[in-house]
């Protein structure tokens, strides 16, 4: 079946350094790719997505790349601020539609 | 409404008692899925439905798990003889038609503690 694996946090980090979060995934077919987002006491929002192979997702200055050949979402901004201190969510859909797979979660905080 | 609906947002049972959770998805979305999200872990897929199809159960942890969806709209989560390990924030979404680009659109969750 199709499965997530997310790096494991949490991830703390200070203001405008780099920001990586690894995402692997397995799927037959060609899954579209998504991460979400769940701020402090907040529900879960997306943030970004891509479809198909080689498409780059953005959004906030949050970006990710769908890479085939690597099976991998990560995603990576560039210089991070407190507001981004979030859980954050990789997760893919099949090509057949249906349930939603998603990663453990990875916690950010940013520290001013 | 605007967004996903889910009520209560908070409760609070007594071990062998049963709950039932309700979900109220966007108007006109015709997919809809539970999710359960334990203290610390990742969100763990429950139950699809889609339109009239038969709906994806495969994520029911037990039978003391069922839902049901009516007239393709609101559906209920209802969880028999409840145990501690239930307790968890059990999540609604829902997305226009279940294709698989669309987003999904999450409700706030019911928090359920079970004492």
């Amino acid at each position: 079946g199709n499965s997530v694996t997310q790096m494991e946090g949490p991830v703390t980090l200070s203001e405008e350094a780099f920001l990586t979060i690894n995402c692997t995934y397995t799927a037959t077919g060609y899954p579209s790719l998504f991460w979400y987002v769940q701020y402090p006491g907040e529900g879960l929002q997306l943030l970004l997505k891509a479809t198909k192979a080689d498409d780059k997702g953005s959004n906030k200055g949050f970006e990710a790349t769908y890479r085939k050949e690597t099976t991998s979402f990560h995603l990576e901004k560039g210089s991070v601020q407190v507001s981004d201190s979030a859980v954050y969510f990789c997760a893919l859909r099949g090509a057949n539609a249906g349930k939603s797979t998603f990663g453990d979660g990875t916690t950010l905080t940013v520290k001013p | 409404g605007a967004g996903v609906s889910q009520s209560p947002s908070n409760k609070v049972t007594e071990k062998g008692k049963d709950v039932e959770l309700r979900c109220d998805p966007i108007s006109g979305h015709t997919a809809l899925y539970w999710y359960r999200q334990s203290l610390g872990q990742g969100l763990e897929f429950l139950i699809y439905f889609q339109g009239n199809s038969a709906p994806d159960k495969s994520g029911l942890p037990s039978d003391r798990f069922s839902a049901e969806r009516t007239g393709g709209s609101v559906s209920t989560l209802t969880i028999q003889r409840t145990q501690q390990e239930d307790s968890a924030v059990y999540l609604c979404a829902s997305s226009p038609a279940g294709s698989p680009d669309e987003k999904l659109f999450f409700g706030s969750g019911t928090q359920l503690s079970v004492l």
